[in-house]
C-alpha cells in the first residue's frame, strides 16, 4: 500500500494481559521501525528491521516485548503481561532506504488498566 | 548527553509571518540525515523536510526550508507565511551512521501556536 496501516487504532488492556498491534509497511520498503510515544511527547525507540531481520533491537524491554516482520505479513509487536505504565502512543514507521525519511503510521493508543 | 536539542518548548507566530524552530544535534559520524516532522492534535506524524549531511545547499519543501550550518551542529526549521493549520508539534531528528542505518533520533519537540 501507499502508506503504513497500524491496527488496531485504540487497544485497552487490563494490567497483565497481552497487547498485539501490528503494522503494514508501506510496499517495497526494507526499514520499519517500532516508537512508543507517551505523552504526546517523548519518542522511544524499540526495535528495527531490515526486511524480515532484526536491525537493531536496543530499546526493547525483551523480558516483556517482542517483534516479528515476516514475509507476506503484517509486522508486529507484543507486549506480554503489560504494566501500566506501557500505556502509550505505538508508532510504526517505514523507510525505502536506510538513509531515506520514513513514514509513520497513525498509531495505536495501548490503554493499560 | 541528548543527540537532538530543541530549547523551544512553545513557539508563538502571527498567521502569515515566518517562524524559525531550532534544532542542534550532536553526533561525531559525518554521515547523517536531519528530519523534520510534524504532529497535529490529531496525533499523526508527517514527514516535512530532509537534510544530508553531504548535502550543499540547504532543503527546501514548499514553504518549508532547513537552515543547515554544518559547523555548528543545527538544522533550524523555517515556516514561512505561517497559516493556522501549522499550529502543531514539530519534532526534530537524526539519523546517522554509515547509510544511516541506525534508528531515528528524536528531540524533545516544539510546539508551535500560529495566532489569527
Amino acid at each position: 500500500g501507499e502508506e503504513v496501516a497500524q491496527t488496531p487504532k485504540h487497544l485497552v488492556r487490563g494490567e497483565g494481559q497481552k497487547a498485539k498491534l501490528y503494522c503494514a509497511p508501506i510496499k517495497g520498503h526494507s526499514y520499519v521501525f517500532w516508537y512508543q510515544q507517551v505523552l504526546k511527547n517523548e519518542f522511544k525507540f524499540l526495535i528495527s528491521f531490515q526486511n524480515e531481520n532484526v536491525f537493531d533491537e536496543t530499546g526493547m524491554p525483551k523480558e516483556r516485548f517482542s517483534a516479528k516482520c515476516l514475509p507476506n505479513s503484517p509486522c508486529s509487536l507484543e507486549i506480554q503481561a503489560t504494566k501500566l505504565e506501557d500505556s502509550a502512543v505505538y508508532f510504526c514507521a517505514s523507510s525505502q532506504i536506510s538513509y531515506g525519511e520514513a513514514f509513520f503510521g497513525q498509531g495505536t493508543r495501548l490503554t493499560v488498566v | 548527553a541528548q543527540k537532538i536539542t530543541q530549547t523551544q518548548p512553545g513557539m508563538f507566530v502571527q498567521e502569515k509571518e515566518a517562524v524559525t524552530l531550532d534544532c542542534t544535534y550532536d553526533t561525531s559520524d559525518p554521515s547523517y540525515g536531519l528530519f523534520w516532522y510534524k504532529q497535529p492534535s490529531s496525533g499523526e506524524m508527517i514527514f516535512l523536510i530532509y537534510q544530508g549531511s553531504y548535502d550543499q545547499q540547504n532543503a527546501t519543501e514548499g514553504r518549508y526550508s532547513l537552515n543547515f550550518q554544518k559547523a555548528r551542529k543545527s538544522a533550524n526549521l523555517v515556516i514561512s507565511a505561517s497559516q493556522l493549520g501549522d499550529s502543531a508539534m514539530y519534532f526534530c531528528a537524526m539519523r546517522e551512521g554509515r547509510n544511516y542505518g541506525q534508528n531515528f533520533v528524536f528531540g524533545p519537540g516544539t510546539r508551535l501556536s500560529v495566532l489569527p
